[in-house]
């Protein structure tokens, strides 16, 4: 089955720095979405994104499919966005999410 | 609020007890997912419903596993015979099916301990 790799595993920020998430996968995808995981357990949609650039806000992620990588920016980190970041690739017959082992991001005051 | 909902939001069981989870998708979508996450761990796809019809279980779901969406809205995760290993988080989430699949919203999940 498809592999997901996502690094670093662990990032401390202080607030204000910018940051750069990335996610490997091992097989073409057609699909593949960033989430927030907030200390609740709550995942928070970031972004679909199956190719190309988007942006919202603050963060910013490229997935650039052909070369079997994705990547998420954080500019001028916050404290609330401290948390763990999952990246996960879509099955295109089930849907279902193959997820990586997350970034657990601290971003201090 | 017309995202995902899911009942109870904890679940604390002795060992060796039924438990049933329910989870309410977003009322369009057809489609609905079950995932288990541990702690440390992304979350692991269980099962999932197109509909009303079960169309995929994973290797994780053992026989004391069952799940069901009988009128293809909500659905219910059960647990038999709970074993200390079961403790996790449990997820579901929803996805409308246009063609191929879009994007998946989770709902809150549910935390189960098993002492």
């Amino acid at each position: 089955g498809i592999q997901v790799e996502q690094s670093p595993p662990d990032l401390i920020l202080q607030e204000g720095a910018n940051s750069t998430l990335r996610c490997n996968f091992s097989d073409s995808v057609n699909n593949l979405q960033w989430f927030h995981q907030n200390p609740w357990g709550q995942l928070i949609n970031l972004f679909y994104i199956p190719s190309g650039t988007k942006q919202n806000g603050r963060l910013s992620a490229t997935t650039v499919a052909t070369e079997r990588y994705s990547l998420l920016y954080i500019s001028s980190s916050q404290t609330t966005d401290s948390g763990v970041y999952f990246c996960a690739v879509v099955n295109s017959n089930t849907g279902k999410l193959i997820f990586g082992q997350g970034t657990t991001l601290q971003v201090k005051p | 609020d017309t995202g995902v909902s899911q009942d109870p939001r904890h679940k604390i069981t002795k060992r060796g007890q039924n438990v049933t989870f329910r989870c309410d998708p977003i009322s369009e979508h057809n489609r609905l997912y079950w995932y288990r996450q541990t702690l440390g761990q992304g979350p692991e796809f269980l099962t999932y419903f197109q509909n009303e019809a079960q169309l995929e279980k994973s290797r994780l779901l053992s026989d004391r596993f069952s799940a069901e969406r009988p009128k293809g809205s909500f659905s219910t995760l059960e647990i038999q015979r709970t074993e200390q290993g079961d403790s996790a988080m449990y997820l579901c989430a929803s996805s409308a099916m246009r063609g191929r699949p879009v994007e998946q919203y989770f709902g809150p999940g549910t935390r189960l301990t098993v002492t």
